[in-house]
């Protein structure tokens, strides 16, 4: 069974702390990895998709690398605006589904 | 840029009553799911339409159904409504010709008393 774990689950920055969030899963064949991020009550807004190992993509202060059994979401002198739950999801070869983590919801205090 | 758009984005039932929940994917996208996501937990898959066909399917319960029409647009009919049904329902879609990334809309906050 196809399963995703995020640690840790809730993370405190001050402003300007740089970070990393984990995403280890275990997935039959691996189609794509994907980095969301949620606000409260929102929908999920796509951040980056990762499809093989050694792949990075970065955008503004975050950065999503991966590997073979985890991938890796770090943020670099984050700001308030960036406090959030950030969930990572797989999607397994053949399936159409994403099969997401808990998420670690983060917060940047100014 | 256009996005999913949902409705309705709030929805009260009574225990026992039933719900329809709309889709309208972004244009041009082919592919449309519907996500669960209950108080504090991930979103969970429920089921997913490929070219207005059935193309996967999760943990939907048999009081759930859905289709996908002409328009691309969706429905998601809920029936026999239950406590345990109050969460946070998304769709997303997808297009098979632009790499297959999932967009969602801002969901529909059901509550069932």
């Amino acid at each position: 069974e196809d399963q995703v774990t995020q640690s840790p689950e809730a993370l405190r920055l001050q402003e300007g702390e740089s970070s990393s969030l984990n995403c280890s899963y275990t997935v039959s064949g691996l189609r794509g990895l994907f980095w969301y991020r949620q606000d409260p009550g929102k929908g999920p807004e796509f951040l980056f998709t990762l499809y093989s190992a050694g792949e990075e993509k970065e955008k503004e202060r975050l950065k999503a690398t991966l590997t073979k059994k985890e991938s890796f979401l770090h943020i670099t002198a984050p700001k308030p605006e960036d406090s959030a739950t950030y969930l990572c999801a797989v999607q397994a070869m053949g399936a159409q589904k994403l099969v997401f983590g808990q998420g670690t919801r983060l917060t940047i205090n100014p | 840029a256009a996005g999913v758009i949902q409705s309705p984005r709030h929805l009260i039932k009574e225990k026992r009553e039933t719900a329809t929940l709309k889709c309208y994917p972004i244009p041009r996208h082919d592919t449309v799911y519907w996500y669960q996501q209950g108080p504090g937990q991930d979103p969970q898959f429920l089921i997913s339409f490929y070219e207005k066909m059935q193309s996967d399917k999760g943990s939907i319960p048999d009081r759930f159904s859905a289709q996908q029409f002409s328009d691309y647009h969706s429905e998601l009919n809920m029936s026999s409504l239950e406590l345990g049904d109050s969460a946070l329902y998304f769709c997303a879609s997808s297009s098979t010709q632009a790499g297959d990334t999932q967009y969602f809309g801002p969901g529909t906050r059901l509550t069932v008393l």
